[in-house]
């Protein structure tokens, strides 16, 4: 199966400062990469979805950006975080053969002051 | 684009008892289904899921979830709950094409003794 590392686990960071949230997969070859958001009581909101190197789908406007430099890389940025970029952020595989089942990450818990 | 709806935001149930989480989806073909289940702090794990076949699908931790197309329903379920399963569970659809997973808002589980 597949092992999804994430860091870092936890951030604070201040308003208008930049983002990297770092994600790599293990176990497997051109996986599906997927960046989503979790608020308190929320749910998950998918943010990006990657099918393959610098191939990637944003699905709602915002004010974060992900790449994909590597096969088993996707990383989620911001310029210049906002109050409201605080939540729960889940990376997430799956295998190219579409068994449509997710493999989670830990999460990173971003905290924006 | 698919959706998912979980109408109860949070469940309180006694240890011992019987447990069913609903879960209703909006898809226009044959939808892949999935439970996942969320510790506090971490990510997500797949409890089960369906894709065809038999409509009562088995998953781990004794749980089972029934597909109801005519109900649009996809609901888990257990016989005898146990204080490890206070959690989050979330519901999920997903299409084999868009490779993009929907979640509900999830239901929080509270277990008392």
């Amino acid at each position: 199966s597949q092992t999804i590392h994430q860091w870092p686990a936890t951030l604070v960071q201040p308003v208008g400062s930049p983002l990297s949230l770092e994600c790599t997969v293990e176990g497997t070859s051109n996986p599906n990469l997927y960046w989503y958001r979790q608020a308190a009581g929320r749910g998950l909101q998918l943010l990006f979805y990657s099918i393959g190197i610098d191939q990637i789908s944003s699905e709602v406007p915002q004010n974060l950006s992900a790449s994909r430099p590597q096969d088993r890389q996707f990383i989620l940025s911001s310029k210049k975080l906002l109050l409201s970029d605080s939540g729960f952020y889940l990376c997430a595989s799956s295998p190219r053969t579409n068994t449509g089942e997710l493999f989670f990450g830990e999460g990173s818990r971003l905290t924006v002051l | 684009a698919q959706s998912v709806t979980q109408p109860d935001i949070h469940i309180t149930v006694s240890e011992g008892a019987s447990l069913e989480l609903r879960c209703n989806y909006s898809y226009g073909a044959t939808p892949y289904l999935f439970w996942y289940v969320q510790s506090p702090g971490q990510g997500l794990q797949l409890l089960l899921k369906y894709f065809s076949g038999d409509t009562l699908v088995q998953g781990i931790k004794g749980f089972e979830a029934e597909f109801k197309r005519s109900q649009s329903s996809f609901n888990l379920r257990k016989p005898s709950v146990h204080w490890s399963d206070a959690a989050e569970y979330f519901c999920a659809v997903a299409s084999w094409k868009n490779n993009d997973m929907r979640f509900g808002a999830g239901t929080r589980l509270t277990v008392k003794p």
